[in-house]
């Protein structure tokens, strides 16, 4: 167990809605990252906060957002979504934001747009 | 732009081999270079990372890595492979920069199955 918490565990919803995941970091860890893997794409990095303040954009679209809080828990928003938008999205954390911390993942969100 | 390439999809070992999953990787600068497993329907889990000094680097579970500069590789290896071993592996590559270019580049896994 990483310490780091995601739910839901799976998520089914239609083309078109909005679905919000929830990630809390482990204790003590300011930084939280979001990660998409798809068969098809693999494990594309898709936003960094530090300490509620974003720090490094990936390949995130502009339909999906997220914030982190100042209890350090963050959220990805996935708006209208798309067929293309099932996977298996994780949160990770570390202590710090620098790129030289390992990074503790969750047990992921499963999205399946139907 | 930085990346990484794990050049099989598919390694398979007998149990008590050794094992090897080949990683090379490409970044402007220094890199930092790290080593993660997953498990079926798990998150991901940190095995090791080379930040600086010894091209050797020891992590969990037995496992450890070679950095090779000139090859620009960083090759997971395994004396002895076990059965629970069998795993998705995953290199990545971060430079050692500042900016927002910090981000974490993984490869496109690796499947290593050992047999028993």
């Amino acid at each position: 167990d990483s310490g780091v918490t995601q739910t839901p565990k799976h998520l089914i919803t239609a083309t078109g809605q909005r679905v919000t995941l929830r990630c809390s970091p482990r204790s003590g860890d300011l930084s939280v990252y979001w990660y998409q893997q798809s068969l098809d794409q693999g494990l594309q990095f898709l936003i960094q906060y530090y300490n509620g303040e974003e720090r490094a954009k990936g390949n995130i679209l502009e339909r999906f957002s997220a914030q982190q809080f100042p209890d350090l828990h963050s959220e990805l928003n996935l708006s209208s979504l798309e067929l293309g938008d099932s996977a298996l999205y994780f949160c990770a954390s570390s202590p710090s934001g620098t790129s030289s911390s390992e990074q503790y993942f969750g047990p992921g969100t499963r999205l399946t747009v139907t | 732009a930085q990346s990484v390439a794990q050049p099989e999809d598919q390694v398979n070992v007998a149990e008590g081999n050794p094992l090897t999953v080949k990683c090379t990787y490409s970044v402007s600068g220094n890199p930092y270079l790290f080593w993660y497993v997953q498990y079926p329907n798990r998150g991901l889990q940190f095995l090791l990372k080379y930040i600086t000094g010894d091209n050797l680097v020891k992590g969990s579970y037995g496992f450890e890595a070679e950095f090779n500069k000139s090859q620009t590789s960083f090759h997971l290896k395994k004396p002895s492979a076990l059965v629970s071993d069998s795993a998705l592996y995953f290199c990545a590559v971060s430079p050692i920069s500042s900016g927002s270019a910090r981000q974490l580049t993984f490869g496109s896994g690796t499947q290593l199955t050992v047999l028993p």
